[in-house]
C-alpha cells in the first residue's frame, strides 16, 4: 500500500467539464508535487508546493490549476482539457531537502474525450 | 544543466541471473542520485539513493547500486533476478537549486523464467 493516496483512480471527462484530482498524505511531508506521465515515459514535473506555497510551476497551461488547502492535501483542478492531456497524473510528497526521496501515489488515469 | 541517461530501453535477463540497469549522470557539484521502480498501473516506488559515503548503496527488495564518480555512473544491480522484478526502472538526479528530480528515460526490465 502506498502512503500517498490519490482519488479518483480513473477519470473520464469531456473537454468542457470541470473536475478535480485529489491527493492526501499523512507522513508530515512539507513538499508536494504533481506530475504528468505518458505511457512508458518518465514523469514530467508540473507543480511543486513547499510549506503549502507554490514554489515551482513548470509552465503548465492554465487549464490545470493546483491548490494546497493544508499540509496534507493537494488538489489539481481541471477545466477545458484537451485530448493530449490524457495521461497518468501522479502526486508525490517528500520531506524538505534535496537528499529526501519522493513518495508517489498510484496516480489518476485521466482520459479526455 | 543536470541530466541523466539510461542507455538501454530494455534489459532482458533470465531468472536467477544477476542483473544490471545502467545510469549515467551529468551534474555540477555533488550528485544526489535515486532509483525508482514502476510496476504496471502503479506509481513510482523508491528503491535507493546515493547522497554521500559508501559507493555501494543497498536498497529495497535486494537491489543495490554502485556509485562511480570517475565514470559518472550509478548502475542498479541485483545478484539474482526474480520474474517479479520485471518492471520499468527510472534513475533520477536532484536538480541543484530546485526542489525537483530529473528522471532518465527509463529502462524496462524483463526477467524470463
Amino acid at each position: 500500500d502506498t502512503e500517498v493516496t490519490q482519488t479518483p483512480k480513473h477519470l473520464v471527462m469531456g473537454m468542457t467539464n470541470k473536475k478535480s484530482l485529489k491527493c492526501e498524505q499523512h507522513m508530515g511531508h512539507r513538499a508536494m508535487y504533481w506530475y504528468k506521465q505518458k505511457a512508458k515515459k518518465p514523469p514530467e514535473l508540473m507543480f511543486v508546493y513547499s510549506y503549502e506555497k507554490l514554489s515551482i510551476n513548470e509552465s503548465v497551461p492554465s487549464r490545470f490549476s493546483p491548490e494546497c488547502p493544508n499540509s496534507s492535501l493537494l488538489n489539481l483542478h481541471l477545466h477545458a482539457l484537451q485530448p493530449e492531456d490524457s495521461a497518468l497524473y501522479l502526486c508525490a510528497s517528500s520531506e524538505e531537502g534535496g537528499n529526501q526521496p519522493q513518495h508517489f501515489g498510484d496516480g489518476t488515469r485521466l482520459s479526455i474525450l | 544543466a543536470q541530466s541523466v541517461a539510461q542507455p538501454e530501453d530494455q534489459v532482458n535477463v533470465a531468472e536467477g541471473n544477476p542483473l544490471t540497469v545502467k545510469c549515467t549522470y551529468s551534474v555540477s557539484g555533488n550528485p544526489y542520485l535515486f532509483w525508482y521502480v514502476q510496476y504496471p498501473n502503479r506509481g513510482l516506488q523508491f528503491l535507493l539513493k546515493y547522497i554521500t559515503g559508501d559507493n555501494l548503496v543497498k536498497g529495497s527488495y535486494g537491489f543495490e547500486a554502485e556509485f562511480n564518480k570517475s565514470q559518472t555512473s550509478f548502475h542498479l544491480k541485483k545478484p539474482s533476478a526474480l520474474v517479479s522484478d520485471s518492471a520499468l526502472y527510472f534513475c533520477a538526479v536532484r536538480d541543484w537549486g530546485y526542489n525537483k528530480l530529473i528522471f532518465g528515460a527509463g529502462t524496462r526490465l524483463a526477467v524470463h523464467p
